[in-house]
């Protein structure tokens, strides 16, 4: 019978580039938000965070971004590796909930060598 | 470093069958989570558990789950009657603290319901 799934969003990228991954956030009062790192047969892995009182936020080789104007959200890869090659979601949370994360689709990352 | 444990991974069941699927989450952590992801989908948020109780839960988490810490260190995930659109990875999470938290995952159940 028929698959039926999501199609997620694609990004390939050649070794050493860098890549950008995009996400619209569905909550304006969300107010905390991640980035997770899924490789296959995995679970989510943490990369990188940031409060909704911060526009930019810096880790080693990573950086993401948020407008919340436009609930808008970016992941920024720099010297992609192969390593890299993931799928990417970005995650919200209202910070006076338990701490419920509310994932968006996802982004299939191939980094060639 | 600390990390979340699950097992199995994986688990076959037949439909109507009752499967627990256990967490061991990171020791000094206080606010534990059950997500699910279907296969080729974004992961979903289950339930939360604070203090020895629900302190949130989604619409897919009916009567027919339940969660229980029964002891310091696990954290369970039973599915009393299950469906065939329970097949999915469950992730277990969790956190120090709430909110503005890193949720750290564990590496998933595959729940395969035949």
């Amino acid at each position: 019978g028929e698959s039926v799934g999501l199609h997620l969003p694609t990004l390939s990228v050649q070794e050493g580039d860098n890549s950008i991954i995009n996400c619209a956030y569905s909550n304006s009062a969300s107010d905390y938000f991640i980035w997770y790192k899924q490789e296959s047969g995995k679970g989510p892995q943490f990369i990188i965070d940031i409060r909704s009182n911060m526009d930019k936020r810096q880790g080693q080789r990573v950086t993401v971004l948020l407008n919340k104007t436009v609930k808008h959200l970016s992941l920024q890869i720099a010297a992609t590796q192969p390593g890299d090659s993931a799928v990417y979601f970005c995650a919200e949370n209202i910070d006076t909930s338990y701490g419920k994360l509310t994932f968006g689709q996802g982004t299939i990352l191939t980094v060639h060598p | 470093e600390p990390e979340v444990t699950q097992t199995p991974s994986h688990q076959v069941t037949q439909m109507g069958q009752e499967v627990i699927l256990r967490c061991v989450p990171i020791s000094n952590h206080l606010y534990f989570y059950w997500y699910r992801q279907i296969l080729g989908q974004k992961v979903e948020f289950l339930v939360s558990f604070y203090n020895n109780e629900i302190s949130e839960k989604s619409e897919i988490f009916d009567d027919q789950f339940s969660v229980e810490r029964p002891d310091g260190s696990n954290f369970t995930l039973k599915i009393r009657s299950t469906k065939l659109e329970d097949s999915a990875m469950y992730f277990c999470a969790s956190t120090r603290r709430t909110g503005a938290g890193e949720q750290y995952f564990g590496p998933g159940t595959r729940l395969t319901v035949t």
